[in-house]
């Protein structure tokens, strides 16, 4: 039973144009959310999260978008770059553990 | 200066074999983690522990076993490897009750013959 959800395990861009990951979860009580990014042969690394209470938050190129009420969350990357090339795990948090990780999804970003 | 180091990188051995893979943390974290990446990908939490609890995924055989000496490592024990248990293990910390994010390390891929 997936309580994280990426639905596409793959997603190929254009340098310079939007990247929009996508990730849906089950469990309304989750309260904190969090993408990692992670290269090959290397752990997952913090990107950028978002708490329940808000609706987005931004860093940079990243955008993370929250809607509560369709259990939905996105990674906006703007511009993307050939560095952004990895595979993106959406994370969600119960009361600051319990974390949950979705099945990633490996963003390509092509020159 | 690696912040969440595991060793080794990678570990090949037969089946039925004890094996442990140590990890170390040095960010004064409270609370250290194990994952399990399977053949599919997926992360899956396997134990969590700080020096007052261990939280165990009921799912996780109890040929697996955490050791914490201190609050900065958490080595995983197996006994008794199987063919299934082939994977990458991630070791990870956070500060809890902060929502601090995780910490990894860069993984040991486990590999039984």
């Amino acid at each position: 039973d997936q309580q994280v959800k990426q639905n596409s395990p793959s997603l190929s861009v254009q340098e310079g144009r939007i990247s929009i990951l996508n990730c849906d979860y089950t469990n309304s009580m989750f309260d904190y959310f969090l993408w990692y990014k992670k290269y090959p042969a290397e752990g997952p690394t913090f990107l950028i999260s978002i708490s329940s209470i808000k609706d987005k938050n931004e860093d940079g190129r990243f955008t993370v978008f929250l809607n509560k009420s369709a259990k939905h969350l996105s990674l906006h990357i703007v511009p993307s770059q050939p560095g952004d090339s990895a595979v993106y795990f959406c994370a969600a948090m119960l009361y600051g553990q319990n974390f949950v990780f979705g099945p990633g999804t490996r963003l390509s970003v092509l020159p | 200066d690696t912040a969440v180091s595991q060793t080794p990188k990678y570990l090949v051995t037969q089946m039925g074999n004890d094996k442990s893979i140590k990890c170390e943390q040095n960010l004064g974290h409270d609370t250290m983690y194990w994952y399990k990446q399977d053949s599919k990908k997926f992360l899956k939490i396997m134990f969590s522990y700080n020096n007052k609890e261990l939280i165990i995924n009921e799912t996780v055989p109890n040929r697996f076993s955490p050791k914490s000496p201190d609050k900065a490592h958490l080595n995983l024990h197996i006994n008794s490897l199987e063919l299934g248990d082939s994977a990458v293990y991630f070791c990870a910390s956070s500060q809890v009750a902060s929502n601090q994010p995780q910490h990894f390390g860069d993984g040991t891929r486990l590999s039984i013959l």
